[in-house]
């Protein structure tokens, strides 16, 4: 069966430096595969897309990768801060017309 | 703010009842999504309009049902309503200009039910 699995449900990181989040898939082909960041009680918010035939996107402080042959995605935030804490979620859109969403890290930057 | 907007925010009621939860698209956005999102279960996909026509479903309960109505916006429709079904509602929309590729989706604030 499809499976999305996020690397960790929770990653502590110091103020500074670069977070990396990972999304791993199975059993997929997506055409594209998006982030989102959510705080708590609130809805998702989309971040960044990339497309199977684009390996690296870049926007201000963040960067994401898309190796379709390792079906993994990496998900980067530079320079972090407190503020950038919050959960983010990776989905993936498959043969299906809707977009399958991972559970999540929690991301917590320390001052 | 994402531009969609869903009401109520809160819902509190009882075993058995039935609920609408209601979603106003972004202007111009003809798909719309819906969405649950309870601790143990993650963000679920349930279903999806295009235009007024359903144009996907996922795993969207029996009990459940949804519509989109021609100024396009949405209802969600729980009946019969379980203990388990205490979640976070979302509605997402996006342009879709051809309701079948797949597009970022903005997401609304959610409505937060509570069944007690």
């Amino acid at each position: 069966s499809q499976k999305i699995e996020q690397n960790s449900e929770a990653l502590n990181i110091q103020e500074g430096k670069t977070a990396t989040l990972t999304c791993n898939y199975t059993n997929y082909s997506p055409a594209y595969l998006q982030w989102y960041r959510q705080d708590p009680g609130r809805g998702p918010v989309f971040l960044l897309l990339i497309r199977e035939n684009e390996k690296e996107k870049r926007k201000e402080r963040l960067k994401v990768t898309f190796d379709t042959t390792l079906k993994q995605s990496l998900f980067h935030i530079t320079a972090s801060q407190p503020a950038d804490s919050a959960t983010y979620l990776c989905a993936l859109s498959g043969s299906a017309r809707q977009l399958t969403f991972g559970s999540g890290t929690q991301l917590t930057v320390l001052p | 703010d994402s531009g969609v907007t869903q009401t109520p925010k809160h819902l509190i009621t009882a075993t058995g009842q039935r609920v609408t939860l209601r979603c106003s698209p972004r202007s111009g956005d003809l798909s719309v999504y819906w969405y649950q999102q309870s601790l143990d279960q993650g963000l679920q996909f349930l279903i999806q309009y295009y235009n007024g026509e359903e144009r996907a479903k996922g795993n969207i309960l029996e009990r459940f049902s949804a519509q989109q109505f021609p100024d396009l916006h949405s209802e969600l429709n729980l009946s019969s309503l379980e203990l388990g079904d205490s979640a976070l509602y979302f509605c997402a929309s996006s342009p879709n200009s051809n309701g079948r590729t797949q597009e970022t989706q903005y997401f609304g604030p959610g409505t937060r039910l509570l069944v007690l």
